[in-house]
């Protein structure tokens, strides 16, 4: 089935060490997003992408960058990772076209930060 | 900017009656999408249902359905004859298109209410 994957599901850094977590879609979307949810609130963007074209928020914390190296993958990099960054980390895609698409999200990444 | 308020932290419903999960959003857009999503315990983000602003017509799946009220800016969701598996924590989720006529946009979601349906 078309979907989107991220690995790992769990993730452990230590304060300031850097973590690279990954994204995936076979839907061949055009449009990746990276969200940040921390417990029971809601999802925060972080930033996004259409085809290669970055957008970042205002107030996504220089800490965290994003690479895309193609339609397929996405990551995100926390340079130095603050116990505050510990999170789940939502990837999605949507295809950007016309109509009413919605996102479909992966799985998440849970991070933990000692 | 747009905000989604959703002012009911938690809810709960005995399996098989109704419950309905209130939301309201905040925009000056005419023209906009608007969601509900379902986050169970631990697992993935799923679409419940959508609705675009210019339709009129009530959004309907199965057993969810919405009450959309332009003027008003309230986004109710409806889950009729609710099942142990509906418990979830239900996000609303508004979108204004970044190009017209697409679907290209940003998701700004509400707090969140976590729904536990009781046998």
């Amino acid at each position: 089935d078309a979907m989107v994957i991220q690995n790992p599901r769990y993730q452990v850094t230590q304060f300031g060490k850097p973590v690279t977590l990954s994204c995936s879609q076979t839907l061949n979307h055009n449009v990746m997003y990276w969200y940040q949810q921390k417990s029971s609130q809601a999802p925060k963007l972080l930033f996004h992408y259409y085809d290669k074209d970055f957008n970042n928020e205002a107030d996504t914390p220089d800490n965290f960058q994003s690479r895309r190296p193609n339609t397929s993958f996405c990551f995100l990099d926390i340079r130095s990772p603050g116990l505050g960054d510990a999170a789940m980390y939502l990837c999605a895609t949507s295809t950007g076209g016309t109509g009413n698409s919605p996102l479909h999200f992966g799985n998440g990444t849970r991070l933990t930060v000692t | 900017a747009q905000t989604v308020t959703q002012s009911q932290p938690e809810m709960s419903v005995q399996e098989a009656e109704t419950v309905t999960l209130s939301c309201t959003y905040d925009t000056s857009e005419n023209n906009y999408y608007l969601f509900w999503y379902k986050q169970p315990p631990s697992r993935q983000m799923i679409l419940v249902i959508r609705q675009e602003a210019y339709k009129q017509q009530n959004a309907t799946e199965n057993r969810f359905s919405v009450n959309f009220q332009k003027a008003a800016k309230s986004f109710s969701l409806k889950i009729s004859d609710s099942q142990l598996g509906d418990t979830a924590m239900y996000f609303c989720a508004f979108m204004k298109p970044l190009a017209g006529g697409t679907s290209y946009g940003k998701l700004t979601f509400g707090q969140g209410t976590i729904l536990t349906v009781h046998p």
